[in-house]
């Protein structure tokens, strides 16, 4: 069974640094990409980015390239999404996603990773 | 402003029918990427519906089918039931510079 766990919720102060994870399981991590979407407070879904662990390869949104970094660690299954100045328009739920077949779509969801920037 | 336009909601009675709609343009849908649906439950993380137009995953009811045609695409779900009530959204690829992989707006499905 494909699995995956998000980190839990972290609360941090505009201007700092902040890294979330998600672990996945149940299934060949190198093999799927993997990536991330934000919802922002009672908005809908935004796509972020996604990266393939077999060989690296990471892809941004326009709307988020620079803003944020997106990797993964093979040797622990896990993706990380990335911020190094948290802006208090960062506060949204964040999730992780996968697919086997690709890059496009998300087959496999996380829980969902709450982040609240404020001062 | 996203650049695949669903409707802000729709509603339906237990039993009934209805549609949602995901209009993109000629640099989507229209382009031939595919579409994908996923479904919201309040307070939990979305799920995969359709996958590639018309596909449905494993576990889907059959009573969720969708349809691509030129610059659109359309979710149907039949025999509404009370757990059906969730928002919705499409998804697909669009070759401009608004984005790489773009989620439509959502649709609130309520049933009365």
């Amino acid at each position: 069974e494909v699995q995956l766990v998000q980190s839990g919720a972290e609360v941090r102060a505009p201007g700092e640094s902040l890294k979330i994870s998600c672990k996945g399981s149940g299934y060949s991590f190198s093999n799927y990409w993997i990536g991330w979407a934000r919802q922002m407070p009672g908005k809908g879904l935004e796509w972020m980015g996604i990266i393939y662990p077999g060989d690296s390869d990471t892809r941004y949104s326009p709307s988020f390239q620079g803003q944020v970094t997106i990797s993964a660690d093979k040797s622990i299954t896990t993706a990380y999404l990335q911020w190094s100045s948290l802006k208090a328009s960062d506060t949204a739920m964040y999730y992780c996603g996968c697919s086997g077949r690709s890059a496009d779509n998300f087959d496999y969801w996380g829980q969902g990773t709450l982040v609240t920037v404020s001062s | 402003q996203s650049v695949l336009t669903q409707p802000p909601s729709v509603s339906g009675a237990p039993g009934q029918r209805v549609t949602i709609s995901c209009t993109g343009s000629s640099s989507n849908i229209g382009a031939g990427y595919d579409v994908h649906w996923y479904q919201q439950v309040p307070g939990a993380a979305p799920k995969l519906l359709i996958y590639a137009n018309n596909n449905r995953p494993s576990g889907v009811p059959d009573r969720f089918f969708a349809s691509k045609s030129g610059t659109s695409a359309s979710l149907t779900i039949t025999g509404l039931q009370t757990e059906d009530e969730a928002d919705y959204y499409c998804q697909s690829y669009d070759r401009s510079l608004s984005g790489y992989v773009v989620f439509g707006g959502g649709t609130e499905l309520t049933v009365l």
